[in-house]
């Protein structure tokens, strides 16, 4: 019920392209969904979040897609760069609960 | 505005030693999280503190696992008699009180290693 799955593990895009990672979740109480990205070594940093009551959010290259019925939703890296390359992770919460249940992450590189 | 700050960063442990990790969230912060990352895999959550409250501890192991957020001073994450199936990344989050944003704000981790 607290699950929240995250694909693909890892992915490759060239320099330029679009990245697109998948999250579903599966607890309908969830109300609040951000994506983190994490450098080796580093903590993870909030990236972009979105709340169910819109189904698209974008912030400079980054967009969030959120499919309500389908209980998913996607993060979006347009013009890929090098300096992306990291892991991400969604998750989702209970705003008010700031207990995040994350997804199991996805190690992105972005390739010249 | 320091951030999340975690010490120690790396941690070397025998089997059966005790290993604590702290953490100081970010000023004006009263809410901490403690998450456990396994290699190659998500963060899982471990507890919610607030000052001199445990709030959710769900995902505490049963035993050997306690953590606390005294009115003075740092979190504490205290593991005793280490396994190696406790050697991980731990890390702290930290968001303000009453915020209601949903975002948190995490150190850079402590790495514990059980040898």
């Amino acid at each position: 019920q607290q699950q929240v799955k995250q694909s693909p593990q890892s992915l490759i895009v060239q320099k330029g392209g679009i990245s697109i990672i998948n999250c579903a979740y599966e607890n309908t109480a969830f109300d609040y969904f951000p994506w983190y990205q994490q450098f080796p070594g580093k903590g993870p940093a909030l990236l972009i979040a979105i709340r169910p009551d819109v189904s698209e959010k974008k912030e400079g290259r980054f967009t969030i897609s959120f499919n309500k019925s389908a209980k998913q939703f996607s993060l979006h890296i347009m013009d890929s760069q090098p300096g992306d390359s990291a892991t991400y992770f969604c998750a989702a919460s209970i705003l008010g609960n700031e207990k995040l249940t994350f997804g199991t992450g996805t190690r992105l590189t972005i390739i010249p | 505005n320091a951030g999340v700050m975690q010490n120690p960063r790396h941690l070397v442990r025998r089997r059966g030693q005790e290993a604590r990790l702290r953490c100081s969230p970010m000023k004006g912060h009263s809410h901490v999280y403690w998450y456990r990352q396994l290699p190659e895999e998500g963060l899982k959550f471990m507890v919610y503190l607030q000052k001199e409250n445990i709030i959710d501890e769900s995902g505490m192991p049963k035993e050997r696992f306690s953590a606390e957020f005294p009115k003075e001073g740092p979190s504490i994450l205290r593991i005793q008699q280490v396994v190696r199936g406790d050697s991980a990344a731990y890390f702290c989050a930290s968001s303000p009180r009453g915020a209601n944003t949903g975002e948190l704000f995490f150190g850079e981790g402590s790495r514990l290693t059980v040898l």
